[in-house]
Formats: structure tokens, C-alpha cells, sequence
């Protein structure tokens, strides 16, 4: 099992939508991560982080199952701009774990 | 205060030839840690330096790969005698002293590497 699985999509979903996605971890030992943002051809840049009592940000809502050991990442009122790659990763190894990335398309 | 910063952009080689990629991380970064993104495709980790020490290189190939970070300036990623596989944007990330758990990474614009 790979240490951090995503759902690679596309999450194709009208403006106004909401959306969430999911990240699956295999270390039951970990307790923070974080996701991040990647535009076609750049950088991802970090969105938020995720710990066990969750995180908000606006549109954004981060929270983490550690039950179930995955964390999901909601994004309410999508817009044509939230269109991107979402990546996860799992701080709780040195080799610092990212998952493949979901792709999300916002439609007009 | 300037962040991560790579250079160059964009880099063509030619079967054989050796690339040189460059990182020098945030000021007061001490962490140093290289990605691959192959297209259309995920980030690979590949080795985690901090000044003058390699960390974990557990995800560099084993020949034709080599990083450092030494006292005095960036970070070299160094690929000797390049292969049409080796084409990928090449992303740098430094963190501070007590690395991601608490901060994340702040990634550099990255290296494109062609090779022709």
C-alpha cells in the first residue's frame, strides 16, 4: 500500500459547487499534514495545514479521521480559480510523503 | 525576504551531458529537500540535506545522481550524463531548523529539465 493515496480525478463540478476529496495515509503514527496547491507548471504552494482538531480558512475546510486514517480537504462555493491540483502530505515521516494529487475543474 | 530560489528555470541537455541544478532555500532555512514531478504525474522525493549533511537520499536513483548543500552557498542537484527519462520539473523545498511538521514547505519555482 503506498504511504499516501489520493484520487487522482478529475473532479470536474460547476461553479458554485461544493467539492471534497480525500487522502488515505498508511502510517497510523502520524499526526499532522498538510495541503497544498499545484498550478499547471508551478510550484504547489502550501494551503493548509490538518491536525486532529481540524482547520478552516474561509471556503476551505481541512479536517482528519484518524479512525479511518485519511484526511479530507472541502471547498465550499467553488470558483473557475480553485481550479488546480490538490496534494496532501503526511509530515509524520523525515522522507516527507506527498500524495499523486487530485485534480479539481471548476466549470462555468 | 526572498523566498526559495531556483535556478535555472529551464535547462536542455543533450543525451549524455551533465545537468547542474541550483537551490538556495529561505533566509533562515536550514533544510533542504528535492522533489521530481515526472508529467502528469506526482511528486517524488529524491533527498533531504541540511548544511554539509545528507539526510535521507533514500529516494535518489542509484547511479548518475548526486546532491549537496555545502557551508557556503545553495544546494547542487548534479545528474551526469542525462537520459530522455531524467526530462521532469525538479522542485526544491527548505524548511527551518524544526522542519515541516509545524511550517509545511515553501517550494522554489523549480527546474525544468529537457532533454534532447
Amino acid at each position: 500500500r503506498k504511504e499516501v493515496e489520493q484520487d487522482p480525478g478529475p473532479f470536474n463540478v460547476p461553479e458554485g459547487a461544493t467539492v471534497a476529496f480525500n487522502c488515505t495515509y498508511s502510517n497510523s503514527a502520524s499526526q499532522s499534514f498538510f495541503w497544498y496547491r499545484q498550478d499547471c507548471r508551478k510550484e504547489p504552494k502550501l494551503l493548509m495545514s490538518v491536525y486532529s482538531s481540524g482547520n478552516e480558512d474561509g471556503r476551505f475546510t481541512a479536517q482528519l479521521n484518524r479512525a479511518s486514517q485519511y484526511i479530507s480537504l472541502l471547498i465550499r462555493d467553488s470558483k473557475l480559480s480553485d481550479s488546480a491540483t490538490y496534494l496532501c502530505e503526511d509530515t509524520g515521516r523525515r522522507a516527507l510523503t506527498f500524495g499523486s494529487g487530485t485534480r479539481l475543474q471548476v466549470q462555468p | 525576504n526572498a523566498g526559495v530560489m531556483q535556478n535555472p528555470r529551464h535547462l536542455v541537455r543533450r543525451r549524455g551531458q551533465e545537468a547542474r541544478l541550483r537551490c538556495s532555500p529561505m533566509k533562515g532555512h536550514s533544510h533542504v529537500y528535492w522533489y521530481r514531478q515526472l508529467p502528469e504525474e506526482g511528486l517524488k522525493f529524491m533527498v533531504y540535506l541540511q548544511k554539509e549533511n545528507i539526510i535521507d537520499e533514500s529516494g535518489m536513483p542509484k547511479e548518475r545522481f548526486s546532491a549537496e548543500f555545502p557551508k557556503e552557498g545553495p544546494s547542487i542537484l548534479r545528474i551526469q550524463q542525462v537520459v530522455r527519462g531524467d526530462s521532469a520539473a525538479y522542485f526544491c523545498a527548505s524548511s527551518p531548523e524544526l522542519g515541516t511538521a509545524f511550517y509545511g514547505y515553501t517550494f522554489g519555482s523549480g527546474t525544468r529539465l529537457t532533454v534532447v
